[in-house]
């Protein structure tokens, strides 16, 4: 019973380039969440979807962020015209409900941005 | 608003040494608390919860205990191997869908 996949592990890309992050939640798993870590600080959370559609996005960045969980393929998270303070782990979790009883993380995707 | 202050590290111990890492929260409502692990270069694991007052949640040896009064949930374990190094964060769930984590505190345990 695969994880939560994320890929890819590691990205690099120049100041203004676009950042695409994946993210397949587990399977039987229909939520989805998008968490930042910055170094030296914990965990920020940025967007909640389910299927098809943004529950919660409060956390993200109003400009240059979007996200989607489509009905098939993973949830992307795309960032455009990078900058570096969007150097980052990001993760994604997944959970079977509204993630009352917790979530299970991926691995997560470090980007850097020179 | 909500969040969540951890002791920080890092948290040195030796082998079979008792162990504390003290959280403490602030949230609106009666939130549910919650311990991540993360191992070097993985993804957070979710190691207890705790979803009331006076509920401990354990697992794998470490134990905390949700205190409403203190507004707390420190992490312990009695005996601490070397396997147990690694980034420990606290974490809560009030209203609303998302999680307010600590900054992690950082466990080394040497032989």
């Amino acid at each position: 019973n695969a994880g939560v996949m994320q890929n890819p592990r590691h990205l690099v890309r120049r100041r203004g380039q676009e950042a695409r992050l994946r993210c397949s939640p587990m399977k039987g798993h229909s939520h989805v969440y998008w968490y930042r870590q910055l170094p030296e600080e914990g965990l920020k959370f940025m967007v909640y979807l389910q299927k098809e559609n943004i529950i919660d996005e409060s956390g993200m960045p109003k400009e240059r962020f979007s996200a989607e969980f489509p009905k098939e393929g993973p949830s992307i998270l795309r960032i455009q015209q990078v900058v570096r303070g969007d150097s980052a782990a990001y993760f994604c979790a997944s959970s079977p409900n509204d993630g009352r009883d917790g979530y299970t993380f991926g691995s997560g995707t470090r980007l850097t941005v020179v | 608003g909500d969040s969540v202050t951890q002791m920080e590290g890092p948290v040195t111990l030796s082998e079979e040494a008792f162990l504390t890492i003290n959280c403490t929260y602030t949230a609106t409502g009666y939130p549910s608390l919650f311990w991540y692990v993360q191992y070097p270069g993985e993804g957070l694991q979710l190691l207890l919860k705790a979803t009331k007052a006076d509920d401990k949640g354990s697992n794998k040896g470490f134990e905390a205990t949700y205190r409403k009064e203190t507004t707390s949930f420190h992490l312990e374990k009695g005996s601490v191997q070397v396997s147990d190094s690694a980034v420990y964060f606290c974490a809560l769930r009030s209203t609303g869908n998302q999680f307010y984590f600590g900054t992690g505190t950082s466990l080394t345990v040497i032989p």
